[in-house]
């Protein structure tokens, strides 16, 4: 059974001060690792999809990458607008014919002034 | 215009009635999926359909149904509302391809049952 583990379930920041959030998964086959940026009340935002050991994606203050056992969300210099819950979902090669994603359960990030 | 609608975006409604949540989409893809979200349980599978004549069920479809119109719509009936149905519901959307299969999230309908 794919499992996620996210951590820290919270994040309190401080503007300008970076860090990392960490996901941590089993999967039988990676085909791919996907984070989403949520807001309250509405619905997960796509922001990147990794599916090779190594590889790298940025977008602005973000950037995401992976390694066999853990994805880590790295924010550089974040701003309060970057508060938000960000969820990771794998998806398996094997066993399954559609894109079933497994969620972690989120880390709450946010930023102060 | 958002390329996947959710109609309501809010429900209340009593214990026992029958409701249904509606979504659409304008992406062009094939399938369709109903997640539910509740505090500390993440984002689980209602049901899911790659197309209008394939709905499977998902993790937790005791309760619900669907219904797939269209390739465009997949809409999620409570055929007899509960108060622990009461949570975040969302439709996804994606297209299946050779890589990664990215899924797409609507805005949300938050449902609460007295």
């Amino acid at each position: 059974e794919d499992q996620v583990t996210q951590s820290p379930e919270a994040l309190r920041l401080q503007e300008g001060e970076s860090s990392s959030l960490n996901c941590s998964y089993t999967v039988s086959g990676l085909r791919g690792l996907f984070w989403y940026r949520q807001d309250p009340g509405k619905g997960p935002e796509f922001l990147f999809t990794l599916y090779s050991a190594g590889e790298e994606k940025e977008k602005e203050r973000l950037k995401a990458t992976l390694t066999k056992k853990e994805s880590f969300l790295h924010i550089t210099a974040p701003k309060p607008e970057d508060s938000a819950t960000y969820l990771c979902a794998v998806q398996s090669a094997g066993g399954t014919s559609y894109g079933k994603l497994t969620f972690g359960q989120g880390t709450i990030l946010t930023v102060h002034p | 215009d958002a390329d996947v609608t959710q109609t309501p975006r809010n429900r209340i409604t009593k214990t026992g009635k029958r409701i249904m949540l509606e979504c659409s989409q304008t992406k062009g893809h094939d399938r369709m999926y109903w997640y539910r979200q509740d505090p500390g349980l993440g984002l689980r599978l209602i049901y899911y359909s790659f197309d209008v004549k394939d709905i499977n069920k998902g993790e937790i479809s005791d309760g619900y149904s669907v219904s797939r119109q269209a390739q465009a719509k997949f809409s999620l009936s409570l055929e007899s509302a509960i108060p622990n149905q009461t949570a975040l519901y969302f439709c996804a959307t994606s297209d299946p391809g050779q890589g990664p299969e990215t899924q797409y999230f609507g805005p949300g309908t938050r449902l609460l049952v007295l």
